[in-house]
């Protein structure tokens, strides 16, 4: 099973901020097999990034990812309210053991 | 438009079963794979397997084989996750997620399901 390591664990900054969260994997992910969801309390995950750095249709742009193997980024370029959010790294090429990190929190600073 | 639409929310006493509920709409339903991913209360996302919608065959999350069963009924375009044995530690918001492909992110989620496991 891929483990996937998210950090920081808790982000703190204002509103028109750059945010860089990172998900690291325990091994290379298949094909970029990676994607980024935004989770906010009481709702279902929404996909954000799919194969690491296309955005999901009505995603918008300040959203964006990269990397390769096992190091990935999501990167918000500045940060709007609605932004502040935990935010999920998964792994789906590994077919019969999907994973998910452990989440990064955006909070308000 | 694609919607899942999950049953409510439930409580059992450690070492019952729970079966949730997935009604899917606005797409092919034999077409597609169903995931289902749970988070505890304040945790992350854990993936717990996935259904063939067409062919009914499932794959299972190594930790919960041997006490989860993920069915479908075609004629009502549904799927089911049966978690038997049910402990403390199962206490959880259930969700179903919908692809297309085996290999995919999930592009579409339900509502989610709340099972409290008392003892």
């Amino acid at each position: 099973e891929i483990v996937l390591t998210q950090s920081p664990g808790t982000l703190s900054l204002s509103p028109g901020e750059r945010a860089t969260l990172s998900c690291r994997a325990s091994q290379s992910v298949s094909s970029n097999y990676l994607a980024w969801y935004q989770q906010k309390p009481g709702q279902a995950p929404r996909l954000l990034i799919h194969g690491a750095s296309s955005r999901a249709t009505g995603i918008p742009d300040r959203f964006s990812g990269s990397g390769s193997g096992t190091d990935f980024t999501l990167t918000i370029s500045r940060l709007e309210p609605e932004d502040f959010a935990v935010y999920y790294c998964q792994q789906y090429g590994s077919s019969l053991a999907l994973t998910f990190g452990g989440g990064t929190k955006v909070e308000i600073k | 438009q694609v919607q899942l639409v999950q049953s409510g929310a439930e409580v059992r006493k450690s070492g019952a079963s729970v079966k949730v509920s997935c009604k899917a709409s606005g797409f092919t339903f034999t077409g597609n794979f169903f995931h289902w991913v749970r988070q505890a209360p304040g945790q992350g996302l854990e993936w717990m397997g996935r259904i063939n919608a067409n062919s009914g065959g499932a794959n299972y999350a190594q930790q919960f084989q041997g006490r989860i069963t993920m069915t479908r009924d075609t004629s009502i375009n549904t799927v089911y996750m049966e978690l038997r044995r049910l402990r403390s530690d199962d206490t959880a918001i259930y969700y179903c997620a919908t692809t297309v492909v085996v290999v995919s992110p999930f592009d579409y989620w339900g509502q989610g399901t709340l099972v409290t496991v008392s003892s």
